[in-house]
Formats: C-alpha cells, structure tokens, sequence
C-alpha cells in the first residue's frame, strides 16, 4: 500500500522568501504524484502532477516539483512566495494504473505580508 | 469556482435520519470517488466508482451506501451515523482509467455533515 510522508506540518515565512515543501513516499512500484493546494474555505486544486518524462514538473502559480526516484521524493518549491500563497499543500500518489490517491497529512504555509 | 457540484453544503442530522450527498460532473469523467476529511486531517478514501461500477471500497461501514445512478452523478446514502461521523465529506472525479495513467482527480466543495 502507499503511503505518503509530508515533512513540516506548519511553514511561516515572509514575501519574497523562497518555498521548498518536503513529501516522501512509499510504494513498491511505479506512481503518479501530485500536488493539491487548498485554499482558504475552498476546495482542493491542482496545482502539478508528474506521472512520466522529465522529472521537472511546472504548474499553475509558479510552483514546481521535482520527482527523484532514487530517494521516493517529489518536493514542492517555489522561488518567491507572496501572501496569496498562504493554503495548505497537499502532497499525494497512486499508483500507476490506479486510481486510489493517497494524500500526505498537509503543510499549512502562511506567507506573512 | 469547482467544476464538481456538492449538495447540499451543510447537513445536520440526527442518528436514526436518512439521508442523502449528492455530487454532480459534466466533464465527461468516468470515475467518481467519495473522500472523508475530517478537521486537520488529509482526504482519505472510501469508494470508487469507476465506469459506473464500484471498484474499491475502503471497508467503510454500511451505514454509508454509495450509488452511482450515471456517469454524470454520485449519491452518498447515510443512515442511523454516529457522532464521529461528523465530517467533511468530499466528491472528486477523474478521466477513466481507458484516458490513460496520471488523470488528477477534480475535487469539489464538499459537504460539511454534523451528526448530533
């Protein structure tokens, strides 16, 4: 079964300051990641997926990801956080050819304006 | 605003109430999924509906009776539920598996469900 790690439960940081997310992940075979971001009393959004070819993956917001097989790791970064990025980013996997997600417990990032 | 439609989006009931989450898609998707979130906690799992049949069950109780009537709607049956069910109860959908590997799931709104 999978199971997905995210590292900081709660991140502040200032305007301007750079953003490097930690998720880990187990499962013995070949996957598909994501990151959701839930906004403030909405629903969760995609904000990036990988499921093959290069390994940096660019989604919506200037966020990307980086997918390394070798340590199980798809961290979430961005170069310049604004206030408007203050949500909970949730990091999540299947399998392959599986539509069961699994999602990590959530990081809570307030950006301080 | 989501392209998953949920009613309602509040609910209180009692324990020996019936009644029903509805959860609605027009994107042409064919898997359907019921999630429970509940306060501080991720999404996780109940069931999968994928081309109108059940496909996984997160050995949920009974208590709660997923329906898919189309490929468009998913209903969630509640009866006789117990306080901890209190919860955020979330629909998602996604391209069916024949699209190909990696299709996200689309999430809605949810309904927020208040057992007393």
């Amino acid at each position: 079964a999978q199971s997905v790690s995210q590292h900081n439960h709660h991140v502040i940081l200032s305007e301007a300051a750079s953003l490097e997310l930690g998720c880990n992940y187990s499962y013995g075979g070949t996957v598909n990641l994501f990151w959701y971001v839930q906004y403030p009393g909405q629903h969760l959004q995609l904000l990036l997926k990988y499921f093959s070819g290069d390994p940096l993956v660019k989604g919506i917001k200037g966020f990307e990801a980086e997918f390394i097989k070798s340590k199980f790791s798809f961290n979430l970064r961005k170069p310049s956080v604004q206030w408007s990025d203050t949500a909970e980013y949730f990091c999540a996997v299947n399998a392959k050819y599986g539509n069961k997600l699994v999602f990590g417990a959530g990081t809570i990032l307030r950006v301080k304006s | 605003d989501t392209e998953v439609t949920q009613t309602p989006k509040h609910l209180v009931m009692g324990m020996t109430n019936k009644k029903s989450l509805k959860c609605e898609q027009h994107m042409g998707h064919r898997a359907m999924y019921w999630y429970k979130q509940k306060a501080k906690k991720p999404p996780e799992l109940m069931f999968v509906y994928s081309y109108e049949k059940l496909s996984i069950n997160e050995s949920v109780p009974s208590r709660f009776s997923p329906e898919c009537p189309n490929s468009s709607l998913l209903n969630l049956h509640l009866h006789a539920l117990q306080p901890e069910d209190s919860a955020l109860y979330l629909c998602a959908s996604s391209q069916g598996r024949l699209s190909g590997v990696g299709q996200p799931q689309h999430f809605g709104d949810g309904t927020r469900l208040s057992i007393l």
